[in-house]
């Protein structure tokens, strides 16, 4: 059964630094998605990731993809306040149709 | 926009009655999901559906049942809603398989 695990579940960090997130997935797949939740709000996507070695950016986030390691990372560089948001990977897998999302991070930028 | 609707929005009900929540899409996609979403459990796969009638079983289907008669509609159902199902509750859409999922605004409901 697909299990898809994040860590940290909570970071808060200052402005200006850089940290990562990652996430886990128990199965083989190179299907990988990143999504922000504001709160209250629903969910809106960030990255699609396709294949093994895949990399997307947008603004001060970085999304990769090892599938042989089945890890896919979220990095962000010089954090602003904007970014404060909750951030979950999902993973589907060919064939079987099911879309399966870790527990989130939920991230904090200090000013 | 990604032509989802989901009704009602908010929902208050007693333990014991049924509930049904409508997820309606305007673009004609095959795939349809229904999550719950609860603190420390991110969002849980309920039931999916990949065409008209049919569909399938997620991580959490236990306590309810769907529907998809028609490709734009699918219904989540809790047969006799208990206060464990209260939560916020997100319909999604993806065009097929490898592609990002579009979700409704949610529906929160709570069950007394």
């Amino acid at each position: 059964e697909l299990k898809v695990e994040q860590n940290p579940l909570f970071l808060s960090m200052q402005e200006g630094k850089n940290y990562t997130i990652y996430c886990n997935y128990s199965t083989t797949s190179d299907r990988l998605y990143w999504y922000r939740q504001d709160p209250g709000k629903s969910l809106e996507s960030l990255f699609v990731l396709l294949s093994n070695g895949a990399v997307k950016q947008e603004g001060r986030l970085m999304a990769s993809l090892d599938t042989k390691a089945r890890l896919s990372t979220l990095h962000i560089t010089a954090a602003v306040h904007d970014l404060s948001a909750t951030y979950f990977c999902a993973v589907d897998t060919s064939g079987t149709y099911k879309y399966i999302f870790g527990t989130g991070t939920r991230l904090k930028v200090l000013a | 926009d990604a032509g989802i609707t989901q009704s009602p929005r908010h929902k208050v009900t007693e333990t014991g009655t049924p509930v049904t929540l409508r997820c309606h899409q305007t673009e004609n996609h095959r795939y349809m999901y229904w999550y719950r979403q609860d603190p420390g459990h991110g969002l849980r796969l309920i039931h999916y559906s990949y065409g008209v009638k049919d569909t399938d079983k997620g991580e959490v289907s236990d306590g309810y049942s769907v529907s998809r008669s028609k490709t734009e509609d699918f219904l989540l159902t809790l047969e006799s809603a208990t206060s464990s199902q209260t939560s916020v509750y997100f319909c999604a859409i993806t065009r097929s398989g490898g592609t990002e999922a579009f979700f409704g605004q949610g529906t929160r409901l709570t069950v007394v």
